[in-house]
């Protein structure tokens, strides 16, 4: 089982929707978690942070569940600039380790 | 810019030459990342640097790569006997090394073995 596990997609989804994608996690130790974004053939950037009481960011949710080992994220009202693969990472204080990313369409 | 930066961008060698790549990375951390990422994957962890130690190195890390990072700032990372299997997009990254603290990536070094 690998360490950090993402649905690889891609998730076509009409704008204007609300799409959500999992990410479950291995290691129970993993001390902090966050959500980045990458364009194709660009370099991730953070997109968010996810703390243990969930947070918001304008349309986008991040929500821990320490007790199932996974983190989400929530896109409200989808636009067409949202298309991109979005990548979660877990801290292990040590080290950063990566899911391989969920693909995201936004079509017209 | 004060990001981490990357050199160079794009790198094409022929099989069985040497490459070596250099990361910058923001002034104020002291953990930096090598990580290698090819198309549909995430990036898969090669080696990080506490300051100027090499702390941990990825099974990944044949016995052709080798990186360094003399003065606990820039880093290099070098391929030897480039093979095919090398190409790749070789990200850097750096971050405080705390805890809850992202990692800043830098563009990349596209790297095409031909």
């Amino acid at each position: 089982r690998k360490e950090v596990e993402q649905d690889p997609g891609p998730f076509n989804v009409p704008e204007g929707a609300t799409v959500a994608f999992n990410c479950t996690y291995s290691n129970s130790a993993s001390q902090s978690f966050f959500w980045y974004r990458q364009d194709c053939r660009k370099e991730p950037k953070l997109l968010m942070s996810v703390y243990s009481s969930g947070n918001e960011d304008g349309r986008f949710t991040a929500q821990l569940n320490r007790a199932s080992q996974y983190i989400s994220l929530l896109i409200r009202d989808s636009k067409l600039s949202d298309s991109a693969t979005y990548l979660c990472v877990v801290n292990m204080g040590y080290q950063l380790i990566w899911g391989a990313g969920t693909k995201l369409i936004i079509k017209p | 810019d004060t990001g981490v930066s990357q050199d160079p961008r794009h790198k094409i060698t022929k099989r069985g030459q040497n490459v070596t790549f250099r990361c910058d990375p923001i002034s104020e951390h002291n953990r930096l990342y090598w990580y290698r990422q090819t198309l549909g994957q995430g990036p898969e962890f090669l080696t990080y640097f506490q300051n100027e130690a090499q702390l941990e190195k990825s099974r990944l890390l044949s016995d052709r790569f080798s990186a360094e990072r003399p003065k606990g700032s820039f880093s290099t990372l070098e391929i030897q006997r480039t093979e095919q299997g090398d190409s790749a997009m070789y990200l850097c990254a750096s971050s405080t090394g705390q805890l809850n603290t992202e990692a800043f990536f830098g563009q990349g070094t596209r790297l095409t073995v031909v």
